[in-house]
């Protein structure tokens, strides 16, 4: 089967650092991305890994390990407007449920 | 760029009628996707189009739900008839290509009472 494990809801500060962390079962496996969402709204692409190590695209950056299935989305200085949901996914077939981020002041 | 277009953005509808979603992909995009959207199964993978031509439909929940997409700047997602599980957001997303970034339209939110 096909699965992306991530946990449900986090909580940080304003300036804080966090890390989503990722796991995945999935069969032709592609590369692993990661997009936020906003409540209300879509989701919008933010970072991507189709090998292993750290990728950075503008603020973001992401990891990814082959070898241990699994990745995470560090967010620094975090921002009120960092509050969000935030997705892990081996596109296009396969979405975590997401992380549901509350930034605190 | 307009970006992904979805059409209507909300949709109340009673059980039983037909709901057709639609949805104009950025142009020069190659591949479409329609997701559905629920607290409860969270972003599901209905359907996705590659070159107009469907190729992954396994998602699709049941026969009441069929899309198309006759050229390269329209697709549809039709549920006829509708019952009130099929409450969800539905979003369409196009890429350049199968495992580009997706780039979602701002969806559709149907309820079906």
């Amino acid at each position: 089967g096909q699965n992306i494990d991530q946990p449900t809801e986090m909580t940080a500060t304003e300036g804080a650092i966090v890390q989503i962390n990722c796991t995945y079962q999935t069969s032709g496996f592609y590369g692993l991305s990661w997009y936020q969402q906003h409540d209300g709204g879509a989701p919008t692409f933010l970072s991507y890994n189709g090998l292993d190590g750290l990728e950075e695209t503008g603020r973001f950056s992401s990891f990814l390990s082959r070898s241990d299935s699994y990745g995470y989305l560090p967010l620094q200085e975090l921002q009120m407007k960092d509050s969000a949901s935030y997705f892990c996914a081996a596109p296009p077939l396969v979405f975590g449920k997401g992380t549901r981020l509350s930034v605190i002041a | 760029d307009a970006g992904v277009i979805q059409s209507p953005r909300h949709e109340v509808t009673e059980m039983g009628q037909e709901v057709t979603l639609r949805c104009k992909p950025i142009s020069g995009h190659n591949s479409l996707f329609w997701y559905r959207q629920t607290m409860m199964r969270g972003l599901e993978l209905l359907i996705y189009f590659n070159n107009n031509v469907p190729i992954d439909d396994s998602g699709m929940p049941e026969d009441r739900f069929s899309a198309k997409m006759p050229n390269a700047s329209f697709s549809t997602l039709k549920i006829q008839p509708s019952e009130p599980r099929d409450s969800a957001v539905y979003f369409c997303a196009s890429s350049y290509r199968g495992n580009s970034p997706l780039h979602f339209g701002n969806g559709t939110r149907l309820t079906v009472t």
